[in-house]
């Protein structure tokens, strides 16, 4: 079965760094557009960063310089680092793979890990 | 950049059909026919119900169609269900390496 699966989420305080990890299952993550799309509580979706299958990456304006994305071909995982995290980076943290690129065509979606920033 | 801009909020009785509007810019959906619409029931992931403006994905019901015209994109739902009341966003290519969503819609069955 294909599918992805979010994990290290947490309660972090501001100025923190949290590690996210997405574990892939059924198709292989270097092969593929992968995305993170995050949700603040009671809002909606939001883009925040790409990494295609060429290992390029890119960013929302939100977290550049702050996140980076990457990936580990040899544990088919995708992973978000988040440096000087702020209260606004508060929400629900969804990997998806990403068919087409871009946004277009995000068909696999986890379940999402909740990261929470707060004194 | 801002985020697309879609009603807050759309009603319909079942069976009938329902649009949501998505209006970018010519930056953005405009420029890209890499449009695409996700679904979202409450405590779910989003699931992706149309891409390329106007593509249903394998297993899509094709009461659901896409469309895009000038700088505005449009969900259309027909025979409206109640399985269909969830919230529904756009979401498009914006050049430069960029995604952006719409702000969501909910979407109410009467």
């Amino acid at each position: 079965e294909v599918q992805v699966a979010e994990a290290g989420g947490g309660l972090i305080q501001p100025g923190g760094s949290l590690r996210l990890s997405c574990a892939a299952s059924g198709f292989t993550v270097s092969l593929n557009y992968m995305s993170w799309v995050r949700q603040a509580p009671g809002k909606g979706l939001e883009w925040v960063s790409i990494i295609s299958s060429s290992g390029s990456t890119h960013y929302a304006d939100s977290v550049r310089g702050r996140f980076t994305i990457s990936r580990d071909t040899a544990k088919n995982t995708l992973y978000l680092q988040m440096n000087s995290l702020r209260a606004e980076d508060t929400a629900v943290y969804y990997c998806a793979r990403d068919r087409s690129g871009w946004g277009n065509y995000m068909d696999v979606w986890g379940k999402g890990t909740t990261v929470t920033v707060s004194s | 950049q801002s985020a697309l801009t879609q009603p807050a909020s759309v009603s319909g009785s079942p069976g009938q059909s329902i649009t949501i509007s998505c209006t970018g810019t010519s930056s953005d959906v405009g420029s890209y026919d890499l449009v695409s619409w996700y679904q979202q029931h409450p405590g779910k992931a989003p699931k992706v119900i149309i891409y390329e403006v106007n593509k249903r994905p394998s297993g899509v019901s094709n009461r659901f169609a896409g469309s895009k015209s000038g700088n505005t994109a449009s969900l259309t739902i027909s025979g409206l269900q109640a399985e269909d009341e969830a919230d529904y966003y756009c979401c498009s290519y914006a050049g430069h390496n960029t995604v952006l969503f719409g702000g969501g819609t909910k979407l109410t069955v009467l």
